[in-house]
């Protein structure tokens, strides 16, 4: 059963433009979740959809926003880059109706110059 | 005050050693308790996942969760070079809402296992 899939891997953008990040989550998972993952922060939750819905998303700024198509796989956007934003971002698919036991893909490098 | 905390180590042990990872936390509404490891430059791989108080064994790994006194253990067997990774701890509670997807982490201990 192949696992979580994340595209690109790696990514480098420019301040003042926008990206976006894909993620094939694990077949018959329905519960797809984004994390931001810096040395300095950890891992910070970003937001969660399931069934197309976004059901609960975090404490980051409108800059940050996603969705999920009706196959389940996902797509999260940063609009007007930061270089804060450099980090790896991570996405997690579950099987659990409440979207906690969580299986994470290989992340998206992203790095802005 | 963080809601979970891990100490980051960096932690090194030899071959063959018993290896403790822990992490405490003040949210009592925590149901649910899993344990990642995290290769560098991968993503998390999820090791264990409990719910509620007690201890889940799976191979050389042993998951023990203490609810009463928010408090909960990851032991490693046997462990070997290729144990050697970032540990992080992560909740999440029973409940719907601002709780759905949401795990929260604590900042992960490094582990070397040297031969």
């Amino acid at each position: 059963k192949a696992g979580v899939t994340q595209t690109p891997r790696y990514l480098i953008k420019t301040r003042g433009q926008q990206v976006t990040l894909s993620c094939s989550p694990i077949s018959g998972h329905r519960s797809v979740s984004w994390y931001q993952q810096t040395p300095g922060q950890g891992l910070q939750f970003l937001f969660e959809y399931f069934s197309e819905t976004q059901r609960n998303k975090g404490n980051f700024p409108g800059r940050f926003s996603g969705r999920q198509f009706s196959n389940s796989r996902s797509e999260m956007n940063v609009s007007t880059l930061e270089l804060g934003d450099s980090a790896l971002y991570l996405c997690a698919s579950s099987r659990s109706d409440r979207g906690n036991e969580a299986f994470f893909g290989q992340g998206t490098r992203l790095t802005v110059v | 005050q963080k809601e979970v905390e891990q100490d980051p180590g960096p932690l090194s042990v030899p071959e063959g050693a018993i290896v403790s990872l822990n992490c405490t936390y003040s949210n009592s509404a925590f149901q649910y308790f899993m344990w990642y490891r995290q290769y560098s430059r991968k993503g998390p791989e999820l090791l264990m996942y409990t719910y509620s108080s007690g201890n889940k064994e799976d191979g050389r790994f042993t998951a023990q969760v203490d609810k009463s006194s928010k408090y909960i253990s990851l032991f490693i067997r046997d462990s070997q070079p290729s144990d050697s990774a970032t540990y992080l701890c992560a909740m999440s509670p029973n409940a719907g809402g601002t709780s759905y997807g949401k795990l929260t982490f604590g900042q992960g201990t490094i582990l070397t296992v040297h031969p």
